[in-house]
């Protein structure tokens, strides 16, 4: 299986920062990669996929990078309706993997 | 718009059965892929498994940690998806989406449905 490291597991950032997650994959996984946002009780909203592509209707705030292994999500400047936690998903082989999340806190 | 709505959620005793439907509307639903996805309370995301569409034979595939207890399968002339659960654990117990299976931009998922909540326990 492939697993998918994120970091870090949690932060605390004010509004205007800019904010970087990580996701490290234990093999290559060329550019199959999404980044998920998710609120408290609602499902996961997709932000990025294919590693670096700009989900429809997403602010221009987050970007995603990388290929193979290291993957970036960042957010350029922060907003408060950003709070919550960001995951990280392989789609690379089976088991599809998730990253253990990212839950971005105010300071 | 695309929709995907959950249903059959509740409490089941350990060793238990229940079956999770997932309706979907607001897109051609036989020509995507559709898995499951699981969130135990306070915990982060799990991939359950996957369904084909028919032109690749209605294959599936699942996570180890449900393979021979979890059945999915689909019915496209009820525009449906069910998780067909059965040897409950108290580890099984979490929230269960649906996700549509994006085919024209990565094989991640785009739509999720709100999620049912599982809850085994005796």
């Amino acid at each position: 299986d492939i697993q998918m490291t994120q970091s870090p597991s949690s932060l605390s950032a004010s509004v205007g920062d800019r904010v970087t997650i990580t996701c490290r994959a234990s093999q290559g996984i060329r550019n199959d990669l999404g980044w998920y946002q998710q609120k408290p009780g609602k499902a996961p909203k997709r932000l990025i996929y294919a590693a670096s592509s700009f989900q429809s209707g997403v602010p221009s705030r987050f970007s995603g990078s990388g290929s193979g292994t290291e993957f970036t999500l960042t957010i350029s400047s922060l907003q408060p309706e950003d709070f919550a936690t960001y995951y990280c998903l392989q789609h690379n082989s089976y088991p599809l993997t998730f990253g253990g999340g990212t839950k971005v806190e105010i300071k | 718009e695309v929709q995907l709505v959950e249903s059959g959620g509740g409490l089941v005793q350990p060793g238990g059965s229940l079956r999770l439907s997932c309706a979907a509307s607001g897109f051609t639903f036989s020509d995507h892929y559709m898995d499951w996805v699981r969130q135990a309370p306070g915990k982060g995301l799990e991939w359950v498994g996957r369904t084909r569409k028919k032109a690749n034979s209605y294959t599936t595939e699942y996570a180890a940690s449900v393979k021979g207890r979890f059945t999915i399968s689909r019915d496209d002339s009820k525009n449906s998806l069910y998780l067909q659960m059965n040897s409950l654990k108290t580890e099984d117990t979490a929230v269960y989406y649906c996700a549509r299976v994006d085919h024209s931009s990565g094989y991640s998922f785009d739509y999720w449905g709100q999620g049912t909540l599982v809850t085994v326990s005796s």
